[in-house]
């Protein structure tokens, strides 16, 4: 039982590059989430899940889309990377009303 | 949701009680109190949540006060491996956007645990 796992661990990308982040849980999870978190601060909701084929904004969803194709995986996609998009991406999910469980973070810088 | 005020940082002997203080002097009726960890960057880890009554269980305790303006998180006996940073989280009970949890989180309480 691997939790969430996230790939990659560590990613440098150029301005104006394009990314995808994937998200993975075995957990049989209906919601799922992803956040950021810059340094010296919480996390902040970008945008989650609360079931296949569903998705919606959080807090911060300017400069990032996202997909939910299967129940175990969430992607976050940015599109056109700038450097205020470098930050560590957490995944989670969890249960109606349950917990949440983190996966352990991207670490992503755009130059 | 209600808003939490922390100590910034925290420093405890091995082996000996944490208490870290929380304030959520604007909770409602109808909110929990939420407790999570991050050790050293890695994702957050929950640890405990409460509605009114004090809760315990195999990591920590947390303690309510009657008025529900605040709390305290107990680690009874803190370890080398206690050292993270915590955050307190006041979450509305029940189901947010078609069930989905919102957790906000502030800067927490970073705490170190001295040999």
């Amino acid at each position: 039982n691997a939790g969430v796992t996230q790939t990659p661990k560590f990613r440098v990308l150029k301005t104006g590059q394009s990314m995808t982040l994937l998200c993975a849980q075995d957990m049989n999870h209906e919601y799922m989430y992803w956040y950021r978190q810059d340094p010296g601060m919480g996390l902040r909701l970008i945008h989650y899940s609360v079931g296949e084929g569903t998705t919606a904004k959080g807090e911060v969803p300017d400069g990032y889309n996202v997909s939910r194709l299967k129940k175990q995986n969430f992607l976050l996609g940015l599109e056109s990377a700038a450097p205020s998009q470098t930050s560590v991406y957490f995944c989670a999910s969890s249960l109606a009303g349950g917990q949440q469980f983190f996966g352990p973070g991207t670490r992503l810088t755009v130059l | 949701d209600a808003k939490t005020t922390q100590p910034p940082s925290m420093d405890c002997a091995e082996g000996r009680a944490a208490n870290l203080p929380c304030n959520h002097s604007t909770i409602s009726g109808n909110e929990y109190v939420y407790w999570y960890r991050q050790i050293h960057s890695q994702g957050p880890q929950y640890i405990i949540h409460g509605l009114k009554n004090n809760e315990t269980n195999e990591m920590a305790s947390l303690i309510i006060t009657e008025d529900r303006k605040s709390s305290t998180l107990i680690l009874p006996h803190a370890t080398l491996r206690d050292t993270a940073v915590y955050y307190c989280i006041v979450r509305v009970a029940g189901l947010w956007f078609q069930g989905a949890q919102k957790l906000v989180f502030g800067q927490g309480t970073r705490l170190t645990i001295n040999p």
